[in-house]
């Protein structure tokens, strides 16, 4: 079973740009996570989904948005990034409802450093 | 709102030894906790997770407890080895929303 796979593995941006990071889930999983990790705040909730349905967002600007396909695949994209922008870009998914009370498959990440 | 707290420090012991973490939360009763191992570069690696009416979990040479009482966790490693050596993330659910808020971890150092 292959597991979670994001990509690009690392981008580097300039301030200014857009950016989109791609996440495939675990096949048969239906929630996927965001979240931003750095050195400072660690691992800080982006957002989730969950068919295609956006069910909760973290206290992220509004340059911050995603969302999820069909197939559960889904996108985040952060416009007019920021150097503060850099960070390790996880995602989650799992296979319950809900990702509290089942375990969370994560990405390897997307490195992301904005110039 | 919820705090997390784990030791901020690096624990630093001898293989062998049992090491153990603590994962300290406030202003908040959760339902589950987890515990992830995180190596540098990777994403988090679920190991266990323990519900409010189990006091303790065990695999392999893993052990978490969750005392609601004293709102903390405490994640064992027994007879530890250099390979153990990594990030320990304790993670609950938030009170509202379908979201998994994570402690800042503690860095495990396992020297032979």
């Amino acid at each position: 079973k292959a597991g979670v796979t994001q990509t690009p593995r690392y981008l580097i941006k300039t301030r200014g740009q857009q950016v989109t990071l791609s996440c495939s889930p675990i096949s048969g999983h239906r929630s996927v996570s965001w979240y931003q990790q750095t050195p400072g705040q660690g691992l800080q909730f982006l957002f989730e989904y969950f068919s295609e349905t956006q069910r909760n967002k973290g206290n992220f600007p509004g340059r911050f948005s995603g969302r999820q396909f069909s197939n559960s695949r889904s996108e985040m994209n952060v416009s007019t990034l920021e150097l503060g922008d850099s960070a390790l870009y996880l995602c989650a998914s799992s296979s319950g409802g809900t990702p509290l009370n089942t375990e969370a498959f994560f990405g390897q990440g997307t490195r992301l450093t904005v110039v | 709102s919820q705090k997390i707290e784990q030791n901020s420090e690096a624990l630093n012991i001898q293989e062998g030894k049992t090491a153990t973490l603590t994962c300290n939360y406030t202003n908040y009763s959760p339902a589950y906790l987890q515990w992830y191992r995180q190596d540098p570069g990777r994403g988090p690696v679920f190991l266990l997770l323990i519900r409010e009416n189990e006091k303790e979990k065990r695999k392999e040479r893993l052990k978490v407890t969750f005392d609601t009482t004293l709102k903390q966790s405490l994640f064992h490693i027994t007879a530890s080895q250099p390979a153990d050596s990594a990030t320990y993330l304790c993670a609950l659910p938030a009170p509202y929303g379908n979201k998994l808020v994570f402690g800042a971890g503690t860095i495990l150092r396992v020297k032979s």
